[in-house]
């Protein structure tokens, strides 16, 4: 069964920092894999995707995410954390085709300090 | 324009009542989803239109019951409200089979007393 794993529930950074954020999943064939943003009170902004291609994909805002398959994993990064970035993050893994759902992961909450 | 609206953005209700939560989008998607968000964020879906058409009918009380009148609205009713459908409501639209990903809505935020 598909299934995400987002291990660290809240991670806090000074601003200018650099953020890894970890994300990894199972699924038995090549799966979509999102990142999603979510400020407070706010809905969830796609910050970028991968299904094939390059593995080191750029996303808005400055977020990059990296696929590696040996690992299951897609890591999402930003070398310099601004302070709007604080929110929770939440990756998403979706089958190739023929299924229009995504599972999510748990979300990560980063806080950002002044 | 907002791309995904969804109204109301705060519902505070008794138990036992029902109520509905209206959602429109305005990109020309094709499917459209209600996904719930309970008190941990975690997220889990709960249904699926595709163009009018119900796809994806999760293990959900039959409580709720969603309707889609055309492609652009997707609405959820609940009837007999209880403690624990207290929830934020998230609707979402995609393109077909939604690998570009989803817009989201601003959500729905339940409160059961």
């Amino acid at each position: 069964a598909q299934s995400v794993t987002q291990p660290d529930i809240h991670i806090t950074v000074s601003e200018g920092a650099s953020l890894e954020l970890r994300c990894n999943y199972s699924y038995g064939a090549t799966p979509y894999l999102f990142w999603y943003v979510q400020s407070p009170g706010q809905g969830l902004q796609l910050l970028l995707k991968y299904f094939s291609g390059d593995t080191l994909v750029q996303g808005i805002k400055g977020f990059e995410a990296e696929f590696k398959r040996s690992q299951s994993s897609f890591n999402l990064r930003k070398p310099s954390v601004h302070w709007s970035d604080a929110a929770e993050y939440f990756c998403a893994v979706g089958a190739a085709s023929g299924t229009y759902k995504y599972i999510f992961g748990t979300g990560t909450r980063l806080k950002v300090l002044a | 324009d907002t791309a995904v609206s969804q109204t109301p953005k705060y519902l505070v209700t008794q138990m036992g009542n029902d109520k509905s939560i209206k959602c429109e989008q305005n990109l020309g998607h094709d499917t459209m989803y209600w996904y719930k968000q309970d008190s941990k964020k975690f997220l889990k879906i709960m249904f699926s239109y595709n163009n009018k058409e119900l796809i994806i009918n999760e293990t959900v009380p039959n409580r709720f019951s969603p309707k889609s009148p055309d492609k652009a609205h997707l609405n959820l009713h609940i009837n007999s409200l209880e403690l624990g459908d207290s929830a934020v409501y998230f609707c979402a639209s995609s393109p077909y089979e939604g690998t570009n990903g989803y817009t989201f809505g601003s959500g729905t935020r339940l409160t059961v007393v």
